[in-house]
């Protein structure tokens, strides 16, 4: 069975600071990893995702993720937060070389101050 | 292209009463979901459909029904709402090649107050 573990319900930077949004997965055969964003009162966008190619993945907006599968881990950075950044970030999963349905974290509030 | 659609934007139910959400895509997708988050609890899945006439139960299933009778619709239906089902609902769908890593798209979602 599969699960996303997201460590960190809110997470509180400054302007310009890294940005670091942990997920960990769990995962019985090679997962493709999706991180999400939530604005307010939105639904959910693609950031980005691993589907087994390059095990770093550059998404939109300057995020990017690296696989690391002997962590499980699939962390979210940005090097420089932005205001607009201010936002809920979901990790998910799905398993399987066949199709499987997506499994998502119970998600982080990334909150920016000036 | 107007992408994923859902209707209504926000509903408030007495308990007991029934409704229907009604979800709608334009992008020809194949497969298509229901998803209801609560705070706290990220999204979970409660119905899905890999096509025309098809239906599969999510995680959270019990008190909702789906139908798919035409591939750019998918419907979620309240019986009889109870306060628990509270929560915000989020329609999706992706092209459906029948592997795992495609890319879901989601609708702005539908907020619902049970009382």
């Amino acid at each position: 069975a599969q699960s996303v573990t997201q460590l960190g319900s809110h997470v509180s930077v400054s302007e310009g600071a890294l940005v670091l949004l942990r997920c960990n997965y769990s995962s019985s055969v090679p997962p493709y990893l999706f991180w999400y964003v939530q604005y307010p009162n939105q639904g959910l966008q693609l950031l980005l995702k691993y589907t087994s190619a390059a095990t770093l993945v550059k998404g939109i907006n300057g995020f990017e993720a690296e696989f690391k599968k002997s962590e499980t881990s699939f962390h979210l950075t940005k090097p420089s937060a932005h205001m607009s950044d201010a936002a809920e970030y979901f990790c998910a999963v799905s398993e399987g070389s066949g199709y499987s349905t997506l499994t998502f974290g119970k998600g982080t509030m990334l909150l920016v101050s000036p | 292209n107007a992408g994923v659609t859902q209707t209504p934007k926000f509903r408030v139910l007495k308990t007991g009463q029934s409704m229907t959400l009604l979800c709608a895509q334009d992008m020809n997708h194949e497969y298509m979901y229901w998803y209801r988050q609560d705070p706290g609890m990220g999204l979970r899945l409660i119905h899905y459909s890999v096509g025309e006439g098809t239906t599969a139960k999510g995680e959270v299933p019990d008190g909702y029904n789906v139908s798919r009778l035409k591939k750019q619709n998918f419907l979620l239906g309240l019986e009889s709402a109870a306060p628990s089902q509270t929560s915000v609902y989020f329609c999706a769908s992706s092209y459906g090649l029948g592997r795992g890593g495609e890319t879901q798209y989601f609708g702005p979602g539908t907020r619902l107050l049970v009382l």
